[in-house]
């Protein structure tokens, strides 16, 4: 159980073009979702907290105009990387809270040209 | 501010060797730590541990927690090069948003 699948795996776009990645959990609900991104060589640094029917929290210094989050439903997160730049190349991971454990999906590397 | 503290950063055992990592943190309110594995995707957990001195294990792997001195172990026994990854150290003080903070990781590398 706790299975969290995050789609695509691997992307690539140019430069101004907007990506959405999808974050679902499968086999439970889960009221709050999280997304990551990650460097390489880097632990996870948090982006913003999820959560469902209402406004993502964000981190700070993260930008919620370029970073569009939307929990819509108990399994389903989305993270939508808007007017992409090289910059924003990255490996980008969900994960879903389940009673205090978050179970994570396989993430989504971009690769912005 | 909250952190956790991975060691070592990096550790290279042969085949067989036990190891353990180690996990400082210092939080305002303490919830739980967890330990992930993460290979070349995303993490996958391992343990949470929510009270002190309370091992929690599973097959060659196991944990422990020590509130008073705020740290946990990870001990891994007879080491394959499966067990090669990197393991993340999280801890949720976060006064119920879910949210963790995560150790810098400790890279494991075990030689055949």
């Amino acid at each position: 159980g706790a299975v969290v699948s995050q789609h695509p795996s691997w992307v690539i776009c140019k430069s101004g073009t907007s990506v959405k990645i999808e974050c679902r959990s499968l086999d439970f609900q889960a009221t709050t979702m999280f997304w990551y991104r990650q460097f390489p060589k880097q632990s996870l640094m948090l982006m913003a907290t999820s959560n469902e029917g209402s406004k993502a929290t964000y981190e700070q210094g993260v930008e919620k105009d370029k970073f569009l989050i939307n929990h819509a439903s108990l399994t389903l997160s989305t993270l939508t990387v808007t007017s992409a730049h090289p910059e924003d190349s990255s490996f980008y991971i969900c994960s879903a809270d389940r009673v205090g454990i978050q179970y994570f999906g396989a993430g989504t590397r971009l690769s912005v040209l | 501010e909250d952190k956790v503290v991975q060691s070592p950063l990096s550790l290279v055992v042969h085949e067989g060797d036990t190891v353990t990592l180690n996990c400082s943190y210092e939080v305002t309110n303490f919830r739980s730590l967890l330990w992930y594995k993460q290979e070349k995707k995303a993490p996958t957990f391992l343990f949470m541990l929510t009270s002190s001195g309370i091992e929690k294990k599973s097959g060659r792997l196991s944990s422990i927690l020590d509130k008073k001195e705020l740290f946990s172990i990870l001990n891994i026994t007879a080491t394959q090069t499966g067990d090669s990854a990197i393991y993340l150290c999280a801890v949720d003080g976060s006064s119920n948003t879910g949210k963790l903070i995560f150790g810098q990781g400790t890279t494991l590398q075990v030689k055949p």
